[in-house]
């Protein structure tokens, strides 16, 4: 069956980095697009970032637009998030979502999810 | 506040019917049909529930419908479990390749 089981998260510095990873198994990962959201402690559901099946394109949301980047690696069935120069407000459990096809423009529904991976970010 | 409009909590009865509703604009939930729903357990991730405004899953309950009126979609739970209490969030496609949540909706069954 589809897992996606996310790593990295963790505690770390306003101004500071991180990386995010996302290991998949049972499905052919090069064939789907994948996403991030993230849900911050007690809030809804935020959409991050898409990227293609083979990373041609990718797609950000307004607050982490220009800080945060999406990639994958298909030979290792990962996807990541680097994610720099956090701030406060990004403190969320991510997770990472298959998307029903190859990563279209149209954003439209994610399944599954993974467990999720929580980073706190705090001085 | 968030981008699509859904109440705070609802309840009901078990063996009831109830609706969320999830309350957008043209630009995302009545310009497509890319509105999908998701229920999601305290500490569990989110499951996909509706997608396309009313299909379901394979494996979701019949019990689970979605609908699209205008600006404005629904879930609809029919005969209410224990086992759906739950928060439920909505989601739609939004013009310039974005995508926009609910604030999500706490259900109780009495």
């Amino acid at each position: 069956q589809v897992q996606l089981v996310e790593s990295g998260g963790g505690v770390v510095q306003p101004g500071r980095s991180l990386r995010l990873s996302c290991a998949a198994s049972g499905f052919t990962f090069s064939s789907y697009g994948m996403h991030w959201v993230r849900q911050a402690p007690g809030k809804g559901l935020e959409w991050v970032a898409l990227i293609s099946y083979d990373g041609s394109y990718k797609y950000y949301g307004d607050s982490v637009k220009g800080r945060f980047t999406i990639s994958r690696d298909n030979s290792k069935n990962t996807l990541h998030l680097q994610m720099n120069s956090l701030r406060a407000d990004d403190t969320a459990v991510y997770y990472c979502a298959k998307d029903p096809g190859s990563g279209s423009p149209y954003i439209n529904w994610f399944d599954p999810w993974g467990q999720g991976t929580l980073v706190t970010v705090s001085s | 506040q968030s981008a699509l409009t859904q109440p705070a909590s609802v309840s009901g009865s078990p063996g009831q019917s109830i609706t969320i509703s999830c309350t957008g604009t043209s630009s995302d939930v009545g310009g497509y049909n890319y509105v999908s729903w998701y229920q999601q357990h305290p500490g569990k991730a989110p499951k996909l529930m509706v997608y396309d405004v009313s299909m379901r899953p394979s494996g979701v309950s019949n019990r689970f419908s979605g609908s699209k009126s205008g600006n404005t979609a629904s879930l609809t739970i029919s005969g209410l479990q224990a086992e759906d209490e739950a928060d439920y969030y909505c989601s739609s496609y939004r013009s310039s390749s974005t995508l926009v949540f609910g604030g999500g909706t706490k259900l109780t069954v009495l």
